[in-house]
């Protein structure tokens, strides 16, 4: 099945820094999501981004589908960014299915 | 975005003993929800489509028998952990597909965290 690899997988930054998150899949996919999953669990729906660029406030992302990869980039971190960072592809190989990375686990100091 | 509500938030069950986890739609239909497992620390791994009128698609080394899954209505759909055990103790969370004719945005319940002792 599809590959979904996510780098770095641990990443501790300085409050008011920026960083870059990556995603790469191994195979063509119809769509592609990112999410912050809370400290409860909860997953929250960052960007829907199949392909191109999006940004919302101090986060954007950007697919590159012909190469098959995707990056989230958080500016100016704060420590309510800290969490888990997934990459999540979805696939109509086999049936429709939401495959999940391995994820980036971020922690932002004060 | 699309709601989807998971009840109850957190559960603990004596071993031996079945649980039963719903995942609902609020605002739309889904013919198709999702079940999830996360271990601590870990990614979340597919355990099963839903698909409402028929049978669950189980992903490979997901026991049927032990994770039932019923999708009786286009707004619901229930996981039941039969004869828990601790080692099944874990993380659930379900997920639909936004409304139908949209695109194929997937939306998240909150989680449901099983503990078995």
């Amino acid at each position: 099945g599809i590959q979904v690899e996510q780098s770095p997988p641990d990443l501790i930054l300085q409050e008011g820094a920026n960083s870059t998150l990556r995603c790469n899949f191994s195979d063509s996919v119809n769509n592609l999501q990112w999410f912050h999953q809370n400290p409860w669990g909860q997953l929250i729906n960052l960007f829907y981004i199949p392909s191109g660029t999006k940004q919302n406030g101090r986060l954007s992302a950007t697919t590159v589908a012909t190469e098959r990869y995707s990056l989230l980039y958080i500016s100016s971190s704060q420590t309510t960014d800290s969490g888990v960072y997934f990459c999540a592809v979805q696939t109509n190989t086999g049936g429709f299915k939401t495959i999940f990375g391995a994820g980036t686990r971020l922690f932002v100091k004060a | 975005g699309a709601v989807v509500s998971q009840h109850p938030s957190r559960v603990i069950c004596k071993s031996g003993t079945s649980v039963k986890i719903e995942c609902r739609s609020l605002d739309f239909q889904a013919t198709t929800m999702f079940w999830y497992r996360q271990f601590p620390k870990q990614s979340l791994m597919l355990m099963a489509t839903s698909n409402e009128g028929s049978k669950a698609t189980y992903e490979q080394g997901v026991e049927k028998d032990k994770f039932l899954i019923n999708h009786a209505s286009l707004t619901l759909s229930t996981l039941t952990v039969t004869s828990a055990h601790p080692e099944d103790s874990s993380f659930y969370i379900c997920s639909s597909l936004g409304p139908l004719n949209s695109n194929t945005e997937a939306f998240f319940g909150q989680g449901t965290r099983l503990t078995v002792v």
